[in-house]
């Protein structure tokens, strides 16, 4: 079976852009998380999405959004980029919703902006 | 809120010695804890997870963990260090009262081995 997939692997943008970061879970796999990962806040929950609902959400600007489609694939955009967005955006995928489900991880994106 | 706490951001043993990578939590209800390893270049890969029912927990690659209310800890241990366990190992919570997921993770403990 398919592990998690992220496109693109790397990115880098320029301030002020805006950035679209795409994810394919785990077939089956009806729960898509985002995280940010950076060397100063560590790892920082984004946002999920459940059957294309989003159900949890971090604390991050409105700057960060998401969506999740019908076949589970999830995307999150982040507009006006700041030098601090630069980061590691990782994607996790699992079966269910509830807390206890192991997340699969994908290898996710390095975004730096410039 | 919670909170997750690793004690010592590195930690270097010698090949074949124990490893013992610190974890505590604050939630006021046991909540579901995690262990994450992350290779360099690589996301994080599941090593073992509590869900309330054996409080000794089996990972893979040799590890476990025991999970002791009274002192809110989630230690992370193997009794003989390799090579390949290089890496940064990071503990994680979820509060089962959410629905969804949502993991808190600790700041992460980078392990060096040494040969």
């Amino acid at each position: 079976k398919a592990g998690v997939t992220q496109t693109p692997r790397y990115l880098i943008k320029t301030r002020g852009q805006q950035v679209t970061l795409s994810c394919s879970p785990i077939s089956g796999h009806r729960s898509v998380s985002w995280y940010q990962q950076t060397p100063g806040q560590g790892l920082q929950f984004l946002f999920e999405y459940f059957s294309e609902t989003q159900r949890n959400k971090g604390n991050f600007p409105g700057r960060f959004s998401g969506r999740q489609f019908s076949n589970s694939r999830s995307e999150m955009n982040v507009s006006t980029l700041e030098l601090g967005d630069s980061a590691l955006y990782l994607c996790a995928s699992s079966l269910q919703g509830t807390g206890s489900n192991e997340q699969f991880f994908g290898p996710g994106t390095r975004l730096t902006v410039l | 809120a919670q909170s997750v706490t690793q004690l010592g951001s590195h930690v270097s043993v010698s090949e074949g010695a124990l490893v013992l990578l610190r974890c505590n939590y604050s939630s006021s209800v046991p909540p579901y804890l995690f262990w994450y390893v992350q290779y360099p270049n690589q996301g994080l890969q599941l090593l073992l997870k509590y869900t309330s029912a054996a409080t000794l927990v089996k990972g893979i690659n040799g590890f476990e963990a025991e999970f002791k209310k009274s002192e809110t800890s989630f230690h992370l241990t193997k009794p003989s260090a390799h090579m390949s366990d290089a890496a940064e190992y990071f503990c994680a919570v979820s509060d089962h009262r959410d629905a969804g997921n949502m993991l808190t993770f600790g700041g992460g403990t980078r392990l060096m081995v040494k040969p």
